[in-house]
């Protein structure tokens, strides 16, 4: 069964440093999402991607959030200085339509 | 705006039923989602209702809404060691935006 892959499981990184978020959403998915879930909260919606572009984003994901499709296939995250409250998990979600969604297994980020 | 709630734990006895319960605030809400997240994975789409239904039937899953209440739950008959896992409740609304929202999950823990 396709599965949309994320990389790496887990990242440590200090306060401040620049982290890139890896995903490989199923092949023939056109719609790319990114949600996170600080530990013993909700999933929060961060950003959706559709046709090269963000179609829409929530008030979390800020000036300091950017996702990007490099070629084909991946589709990343990045957060140019991160906080000690950006840890969280976070998960990478693709769709044909603009439902169905498949998730992967998630990132884990650690800010120290 | 929307809002989703669970319970945060459930235990039960293999060979039981489970029920998992989630409120929602939102009444336009469209569609209703149960999800499942296995220990290391990503969230699984388990089973999905749409708002005009009041239940529905997928082998050992049953799904019922109370729309007056603004109630979704998730029974699970002769609960496995399997099912051990964290269910999450997900809706998404009427308007156009197909991103849903989640609530916190629920871990469910299946005693032997």
């Amino acid at each position: 069964e396709p599965e949309v892959t994320q990389t790496p499981s887990h990242q440590v990184t200090q306060m401040g440093q620049e982290v890139i978020l890896r995903c490989v959403p199923i092949s023939n998915h056109l719609y790319f999402y990114w949600y996170r879930q600080i530990l013993g909260q909700k999933v929060e919606f961060l950003v959706s991607f559709y046709n090269n572009e963000i179609s829409e984003k929530s008030e979390i994901f800020d000036d300091q959030f950017s996702v990007e499709r490099p070629d084909g296939s991946n589709f990343t995250l990045k957060i140019r200085s991160t906080k000690l409250e950006d840890s969280a998990m976070y998960f990478c979600a693709s769709s044909e339509l603009r439902a169905g969604y498949t998730f992967g297994s998630g990132t884990r980020l650690t800010v120290v | 705006g929307e809002d989703v709630e669970q319970s945060l734990f459930l235990s039960v006895r293999e060979g039981d039923s489970s029920v998992i319960n989630c409120t929602y605030t939102d009444s336009s809400s469209t569609y209703l989602y149960w999800y499942k997240q296995e220990p290391g994975a990503g969230l699984q789409l388990l089973t999905y209702i749409f708002s005009n239904m009041d239940m529905k039937q997928d082998q050992r899953l049953t799904v019922l809404l109370n729309k007056k209440d603004k109630h979704l739950s998730l029974r699970i008959a002769d609960t496995q060691t399997g099912d051990s896992a964290i269910y999450f409740c997900a809706e998404t609304l009427s308007g156009g935006s197909y991103i849903p929202t989640f609530g916190r999950g629920t871990s469910l823990i299946v005693h032997p």
